[in-house]
């Protein structure tokens, strides 16, 4: 059980252009899931709370216009990089949040923007 | 400030070598910790999670214990695929909401 997924696990976009990666949990439903960024050999940075059916919270410094999430359903959390650049270029893990505040990660998505 | 310090940074033991990784943790209200272990290229996998000083729980290699300053994860007798990096967390009640603070995690590679 407890079982998240991310699609794409990989993106190679063109500068300017907007990237979509979806976070679905499989097997139970989540009515908060998290978004996170992580660089080479740095720990996990978180971005935002998603809350399904509400507006999402952003973190410090992340900006919600460039970062948009959307959490319509209690299954499916998506992160829409908009006008994506080069220092965009991450890994991009979401999770959800199980009946005792553990967190059930995704695999992550490789996003680099050329 | 609520901080979460892991160390060492980085270890290497030879397969069969037993060893403890620590996870210290400064916080006001703790809600409970939790152990991850993360491949290269890939999401975290939940392990433990541990509520109360002197909580322990196992599974396989591992055995993880709590103390009310800091956390160990225990690895016995480690094989090359326990090689990974290990990551602590953190919940807190205090103005946290359902945020998990991580650690900066301890990269172990077992050789044989």
């Amino acid at each position: 059980g407890a079982v998240v997924s991310q699609h794409p696990s990989r993106v190679i976009c063109k500068s300017g252009t907007s990237v979509k990666i979806e976070c679905r949990s499989l097997d139970f439903q989540a009515t908060t899931m998290f978004w996170y960024r992580q660089f080479p050999k740095q720990s996990l940075m978180l971005m935002a709370t998603s809350n399904e059916g509400s507006k999402a919270t952003y973190e410090q410094g992340v900006e919600k216009d460039k970062f948009l999430i959307n959490h319509a359903s209690l299954t499916l959390s998506t992160l829409t990089v908009t006008s994506a650049h080069p220092e965009d270029s991450s890994f991009y893990i979401c999770s959800a949040k199980g009946g005792w505040n553990e967190q059930f990660f995704g695999p992550g998505t490789r996003l680099t923007v050329l | 400030e609520d901080q979460v310090t892991q160390s060492p940074e980085a270890l290497r033991l030879q397969e069969g070598e037993s060893s403890s990784l620590n996870c210290s943790y400064t916080v006001s209200g703790l809600r409970g910790l939790f152990w991850y272990r993360q491949d290269p290229g890939k999401g975290p996998e939940f392990l433990f999670t541990l509520y109360s000083a002197g909580e322990e729980k196992e599974k396989e290699r591992l055995k993880a214990t709590l103390t009310k300053k800091e956390s160990f994860l225990h690895i016995t007798a480690p094989k090359p695929e326990d090689s990974a990096t290990y990551l602590c967390a953190v919940h807190v009640s205090t103005g946290g909401g359902n945020k998990l603070t991580f650690g900066t995690g301890t990269q172990l590679k077992v050789e044989l």
